[in-house]
Order: C-alpha cells, then sequence, then structure tokens
C-alpha cells in the first residue's frame, strides 16, 4: 500500500525567497512520485514526476524535487518565489503497475507575500 | 499537450435530482479514466478507475448505485450522481491516465441544494 504525508498545510513565504514544500511517502513497490499544484476552482496541472533514473527532476515554472529513497521524500524546491506561486500544492505516489492509481497528500497552501 | 475537459464545470441542482458530468480526452484516446472528488481544502480522493468498455471499479466506500460511471468511449466518461443530496456537494475531478502518470480535467463543483 502506497500513503503520503505533506508537513505542513499551509506555507508562507516572501517573494524571491526559497519555497520548500515537504513530502514523504511510504510504498511497498519502487513508487512514481508526482507534485500537482491546483489554482482555485481548477483541476491539478502537472508540476514535475519522478518515474526513474536521476533523483533530481526539473519541472515547470522553476520548480524542481529530489527522490530521496533513504528518507523516504520527494520536497518541492523552488530558489525565488513569485507572486504568481500561491497555490495548493499536492504530492502524490503511485505504484508501478498498470493502473496508475494516485494517492493523494492532504495538500499545502502556499502563501507568497510582497 | 493533452487536454482533458469536463462539463459542466459548475451546477446547481435540488436534493432528489440526478446530474451528469462529462469528462472527455480532447486530442487523444484514454481507455482508462478516474474520478476523484474533492471536498472544500481538503485533498482528491479516488472515487472509481473507468475503463472503456467494461464496469467500473469503485473504492471502498464510494456507492456504485449513487455514483453511476459509463465510459462508452475512448475519448468519453460519464459519472451520474443519482439522487443527489446536499452532502454530495462537492468538486468533482476526472483524469485521464496516459503512460506514466494522468492529465486532469478543470473539475466540475457540484452544489446540492
Amino acid at each position: 500500500a502506497q500513503s503520503v504525508t505533506q508537513l505542513g498545510s499551509h506555507v508562507s513565504v516572501s517573494e524571491g525567497a526559497l519555497v520548500l514544500l515537504r513530502c514523504n511517502y511510504s510504498s511497498s513497490v519502487p513508487p512514481y512520485l508526482f507534485w500537482y499544484v491546483q489554482y482555485p476552482n481548477q483541476g491539478l496541472q502537472l508540476l514535475l514526476k519522478y518515474t526513474t533514473g536521476a533523483t533530481l527532476v526539473k519541472g515547470i515554472n522553476g520548480f524542481e524535487a529530489e527522490f530521496k529513497k533513504s528518507e523516504t521524500s520527494f520536497h518541492l524546491t523552488k530558489p525565488s518565489a513569485h507572486m504568481s506561486d500561491a497555490a495548493e500544492y499536492f504530492c502524490a505516489v503511485s505504484a508501478t503497475g498498470a493502473t496508475n492509481k494516485l494517492i493523494f497528500g492532504t495538500g499545502t497552501l502556499l502563501a507568497v507575500q510582497p | 499537450g493533452a487536454v482533458v475537459s469536463q462539463h459542466p464545470s459548475w451546477v446547481i441542482c435540488k436534493s432528489g435530482t440526478s446530474v451528469k458530468i462529462e469528462c472527455r480526452s480532447l486530442d487523444f484516446q484514454a481507455t482508462t479514466m478516474f474520478w476523484y472528488r474533492q471536498f472544500p481544502k481538503q485533498s482528491l480522493m479516488l472515487m472509481a478507475t473507468s475503463n472503456e468498455g467494461s464496469k467500473a471499479t469503485y473504492e471502498q466506500g464510494v456507492e456504485k448505485d449513487k455514483f453511476l460511471i459509463n465510459h462508452a468511449s475512448l475519448t468519453l466518461s460519464t459519472l451520474t450522481v443519482t439522487s443527489a443530496h446536499p452532502e454530495d456537494s462537492s468538486f468533482y475531478i476526472c483524469s485521464a491516465k496516459i503512460p506514466g502518470g494522468q492529465f486532469f480535467g478543470p473539475g466540475t463543483r457540484l452544489t446540492v441544494l
């Protein structure tokens, strides 16, 4: 079985500051890991994903995440926050296999202060 | 890139009525689609997996007779909330399976009065 824990339901940063959103996962099989962003009243947009290969994954809008198997983590970072980054961010895990069933974390609401 | 649409984007209905939500993959074929619901300020919860040409697979605790899913073609899956009640008010999101992941629709806001 898989599960995802996102530490911090709310994170607030200043514009230009580092963004760090934490995600830890549990999986009995090699996982696929995802970060999605959701703007108010909209669906989810994929930021980045890890399947296999390079553990540092670069995504859209300057975000990146590093898969650390020893720490069972997949934290999302961005060097410099922009006002437009304010949104809800979800980490998700799926077991490698045919269904791609996604298990989502509870989400982290990112606020960016001017 | 792949686009998934949902219709309607929002709907208000009276208690006891049924509501149909459509999920379409616009520029690709999706043999598998997923239906999620999201309560305010909460995460997405998978309701069911919809497979083209076969019965949907429902997650534990989801009433299949309440949430009817039909995946009649490779580009369309529908979710019908039957005899809707206020507790069914939620944000319903579909996604289409692609190699290595899923593309999500924009969601449908259902409000049951």
